[in-house]
C-alpha cells in the first residue's frame, strides 16, 4: 500500500513568493492533518480535515497560510507571501478507515527554505 | 501553549541499557497517548500507544507507562540498541494529536 505522499520534498524560494505544498493521503483514510516541525516548537498542528471539511484551523499561523482539500485524495497547503520564518519541515498525515486506532500515518515531509 | 511537554531535548544511553523518555501533559481530557519515532529526513512513525484506562502497555522492547494522577507518561526501551537512535515524540488525543517537542535519543555502542 502506498503511504502518504507529499510533494515537493524540498523547496527553496525567495521571500514574497507563493509556495504550494501537496499531499495525497492513504486511500480510505477520512482525516488529513498538516503539521509543521521546527526546532523551537517541535511538531505543531496547523489544520486538520475530516471528510474533506476543515475541522480545526486554529494552528494556522496567519492569513498568509491557507489549506484546501477539494477531494478525499488531495490536499494543498499554500503560503502567500512566504517569509523566512516559514522555513520548516511541513508534514501531512492521514488517519481513519477500517480498524482506525487513532494512529496517524505521516508522509516524508516537505522541507521549505525561504531566503 | 503546549499541552504535551517533553522537557528533555536529548538523551544518551549505552547500548544494552535502559532508555527512559518522559512526557507530561496538562489537559485532563486526553485519553489516548502515543509515541512516535522519527529518523532524519523521514516522517514520524507510530511506535506504541496506551489508553487512559490502562497504566502500562508493552510491545517487545518497548513499554509505555501512564500515571494519570501525575499526568505523566514514560517510554522505556530495554535493551537499547543503536538503531533506536532517533527523535521520539509523545502525543495525546482526542482529536488531532498534540505533540511534544521531541527527545533526541542517542544509543552509543
Amino acid at each position: 500500500d502506498a503511504g502518504v505522499i507529499q510533494s515537493p520534498r524540498h523547496e527553496v524560494t525567495e521571500m514574497g513568493q507563493e509556495v504550494t505544498l501537496r499531499c495525497k493521503p492513504i486511500s480510505g483514510h477520512n482525516s488529513l492533518f498538516w503539521y509543521r516541525q521546527t526546532m523551537m516548537r517541535g511538531l505543531e498542528l496547523l489544520i486538520y480535515f475530516n471528510n474533506n471539511v476543515p475541522i480545526d484551523d486554529s494552528g494556522m499561523p496567519e492569513d498568509r497560510f491557507s489549506a484546501k482539500m477539494p477531494n478525499a485524495s488531495f490536499s494543498t497547503l499554500k503560503i502567500q507571501p512566504s517569509e523566512p520564518r516559514d522555513s520548516a519541515v511541513y508534514f501531512c498525515a492521514s488517519s481513519g478507515g477500517q480498524g482506525n486506532t487513532g494512529e496517524l500515518f505521516f508522509g516524508e515531509g516537505s522541507r521549505l527554505t525561504v531566503l | 501553549d503546549q499541552q504535551v511537554k517533553q522537557n528533555s531535548p536529548s538523551l544518551s544511553v549505552q547500548e544494552g541499557r535502559i532508555s527512559i523518555l518522559n512526557c507530561d501533559y496538562t489537559n485532563s481530557m486526553f485519553d489516548y497517548f502515543l509515541w512516535y519515532k522519527k529518523y532524519p529526513a523521514e516522517g514520524p512513525t507510530f511506535l506504541i500507544s496506551i489508553s487512559s484506562i490502562k497504566d502500562k502497555n508493552e510491545d517487545g522492547r518497548f513499554t509505555v507507562f501512564l500515571n494519570k494522577s501525575a499526568k505523566h507518561l514514560s517510554l522505556h526501551i530495554v535493551p537499547s540498541q543503536p538503531g533506536d537512535s532517533a527523535v521520539y515524540f509523545c502525543a495525546a488525543s482526542p482529536g488531532a494529536l498534540n505533540f511534544g517537542k521531541g527527545t533526541s535519543l542517542l544509543v552509543t555502542p
